[in-house]
Order: C-alpha cells, then sequence, then structure tokens
C-alpha cells in the first residue's frame, strides 16, 4: 500500500539556524498536506499543496511539493522556539485516502 | 464556531475494563477518522466512518475494538477488556467531505492510560 516517509524523524536546532524536512511517497500523489503538533497537542492544518512544483510560503515556512508529486519539502528559515513540535506531512494517493508520515520532531537549542 | 470535541480528555481504566471515547465533530462535517499515537510516534489511522456507516476500518485491531458514528450524536470508540498495551493518545478527526482532498480537524484528543 501506499507509503509516506518523513526524514529525519528528529531535528535539533538552534535558534535562528535554518533547515528542511523532507517527505517521500512511494506513490504518486494528488495533493499533499502539512500538520504541526506541538508538545502535548494535537495535529493542526499548515497548508496543502495540489500542483506539481507549487511552492507556498507561511512566513518563515516554504512548503514545496516535487515536480513529480512524489516528494515534498517544509523549509523553516530563522528558527524560533515557537516552532518546536512535531511536523507531519500526509499524502492522498490512489486510494484517496489521506496516510500520514510518522512526522518529525523538532527541538531547537535558545 | 467550535470544532472537534472529545471527552474525556484522560482516561484511566485497569485491565480488563472497557474504555468508551467520545468525539463530536465540526458541525456540518459527516466524515469522522480515529487515530491512535504512541508516546514519541507518529499517528497510526485506525478508522474512517461517516453517519451511520463504516469506510475504512483497515487500521482497527479485529478484537476488542469498534467504533461507530450514529445518525444523532458522537462518534464512539469502544475498547473492550483494555490491557497495558491500549494507552494511547487517541484523536478524532473531522472532514467535510470523505477523500483525502480537504483537510482534517483534529479534536484535542482523549489519553488513555490503562493501569
Amino acid at each position: 500500500g501506499q507509503q509516506v516517509m518523513q526524514i529525519p524523524q528528529y531535528q535539533h536546532v538552534q535558534e535562528g539556524e535554518d533547515f528542511t524536512t523532507y517527505c517521500n511517497s512511494s506513490t504518486t500523489l494528488s495533493n499533499i498536506q502539512w500538520y504541526k503538533q506541538r508538545p502535548g497537542g494535537h495535529p493542526v492544518f499548515l497548508i496543502q499543496l495540489v500542483k506539481s512544483g507549487e511552492v507556498k510560503k507561511q512566513k518563515r515556512l516554504t512548503f514545496q511539493f516535487g515536480e513529480a508529486k512524489k516528494n515534498s519539502s517544509l523549509h523553516i528559515t530563522a528558527t524560533q522556539t515557537t516552532d518546536v513540535g512535531t511536523y507531519f506531512c500526509a499524502g492522498r494517493g490512489g486510494s484517496e485516502k489521506l496516510v500520514f508520515g510518522k512526522g518529525m520532531k523538532l527541538t531547537v537549542n535558545p | 464556531n467550535a470544532g472537534v470535541m472529545q471527552n474525556p480528555r484522560h482516561l484511566v481504566r485497569r485491565r480488563g475494563q472497557e474504555a468508551r471515547l467520545r468525539c463530536s465533530p465540526v458541525k456540518g462535517h459527516s466524515h469522522v477518522y480515529w487515530y491512535r499515537q504512541l508516546p514519541e510516534e507518529g499517528l497510526k489511522f485506525m478508522v474512517y466512518l461517516q453517519k451511520e456507516n463504516i469506510i475504512d476500518e483497515s487500521g482497527m485491531p479485529k478484537e476488542r475494538f469498534s467504533a461507530e458514528f450514529p445518525k444523532e450524536g458522537p462518534s464512539i470508540l469502544r475498547i473492550q477488556q483494555v490491557v497495558r498495551g491500549d494507552s494511547a493518545a487517541y484523536f478524532c478527526a473531522s472532514s467535510p467531505h470523505g477523500t483525502g482532498a480537504y483537510e482534517q480537524y483534529f479534536g484535542p484528543g482523549t489519553r488513555l492510560t490503562v493501569t
């Protein structure tokens, strides 16, 4: 079945650093969504990408959908302590079901 | 606008007891999903329901677990004869339509502890 893999699983950065995390699918996706879960909280929708090569920005977060629609990336500029949490990507393939990755846990050293 | 509501927020059960988790979706949403999250792990899909129908239960254990979403009232995830391994956070999410083309709105979760 469809699988969505996120790398790395853990990321520890110094406040102010930039970093990128990746999401890879075993199948071509119709769309991909990103969610953020703060420690002790619940997942909250961030964004959805639909078109091949699409790039969307939310303040310091940049989301990209790969040309082949099998991968996506999230780039965070000038990381802040408020960025701490687990970021999940979720992709929809041929089954119409949204499949979540295992998440990338971000910690920030102030 | 009320979001997804789940209750109880915390539930403690002894081994062998039953756990009932409730989820009220966003008003107007008729599609509900249940996920389980173990500490430090990702979201594991359990079941997808529409009103009065189970659409996909491929992620739910065959025994002891059941889910329903009646015509009236909240969706219920029921775990019979709980074991320690059932301890986890259970999240419910809802969406206006059933395909993965729409974002899912998550509830605050129920933290189940089995002693």
